[in-house]
């Protein structure tokens, strides 16, 4: 199989304060995860990739100071929402990407963390 | 610019009604498509991969066909439990990983 796990499932937060959101791949390892955000009956918005052992890059409009990611390890992503404000409740997913020799990787999504600020 | 298009966004089947999904895409150099099932406050479950075009996969009552231009998602037989989002997604050539989604399609199935 290929497990993705998130933690916290949901959090709720006071206005100005940090969050982090832990992604794991629990049986494989995964050189790149993705982090994103979705709306209400809306499709999934790609934040930023993440790279084991290097920078992330974030897509345009994303703020990289307020979402800090780091990728530790190969089974480890996180995402830190800094100085957290009631617009950025949302529903964020985390995936990461198995190889298949060459050929597109397949994404593994995590269950989401439901984030809500106060 | 690469693009994805699901269609419809919404359907109402009856137990037993088999139906099709459709995704069309215009994609600099496919590196694959890919079908996943999303359940309300859920994150996505991965259903298929799709490579080249003329590729079938099949699981359950699922099956997942690839054209140039177009996948389908064919639901033969559909129960209750089969109401989700399914949302089709395609990797382009440039090897970013990165995927590009479409709205998906909200299927709901009537006992």
């Amino acid at each position: 199989g290929a497990v993705v796990s998130q933690h916290p499932s949901r959090v709720i937060c006071k206005s100005g304060t940090s969050v982090k959101i832990e992604c794991r791949s629990l049986d494989f390892q995964a050189t790149t995860m993705f982090w994103y955000r979705q709306f209400p009956k809306q499709s999934l918005m790609l934040m930023a990739t993440s790279n084991e052992g290097s920078k992330a890059t974030y897509e345009q409009g994303v703020e990289k100071d307020k979402f800090l990611i780091n990728h530790a390890s190969l089974t480890l992503s996180t995402l830190t929402v800094t100085s957290a404000h009631p617009e950025d409740s949302s529903f964020y997913i985390c995936s990461a990407a198995r190889t298949s020799g060459g050929r597109g990787d397949t994404q593994y999504f995590g269950p989401g963390t439901r984030l809500t600020v106060l | 610019e690469d693009q994805v298009t699901q269609s419809p966004e919404a359907l109402r089947l009856q137990e037993g009604e088999s139906s099709s999904l459709n995704c069309s895409y215009t994609v600099s150099g496919l590196r694959g498509l890919f079908w996943y099932r999303q359940d309300p406050g859920k994150g996505p479950e991965f259903l298929f991969t799709l490579y080249s075009a003329g590729e079938e996969k099949e699981k359950e009552r699922l099956k997942a066909t690839l054209t140039k231009k177009e996948s389908f998602l064919h639901i033969t037989a559909p129960k209750p439990e089969d109401s989700a989002t399914y949302l089709c997604a395609v990797q382009a050539g440039s090897n970013t990983g990165k995927l590009i989604f479409g709205q998906g399609t909200t299927l709901q199935v009537k006992p």
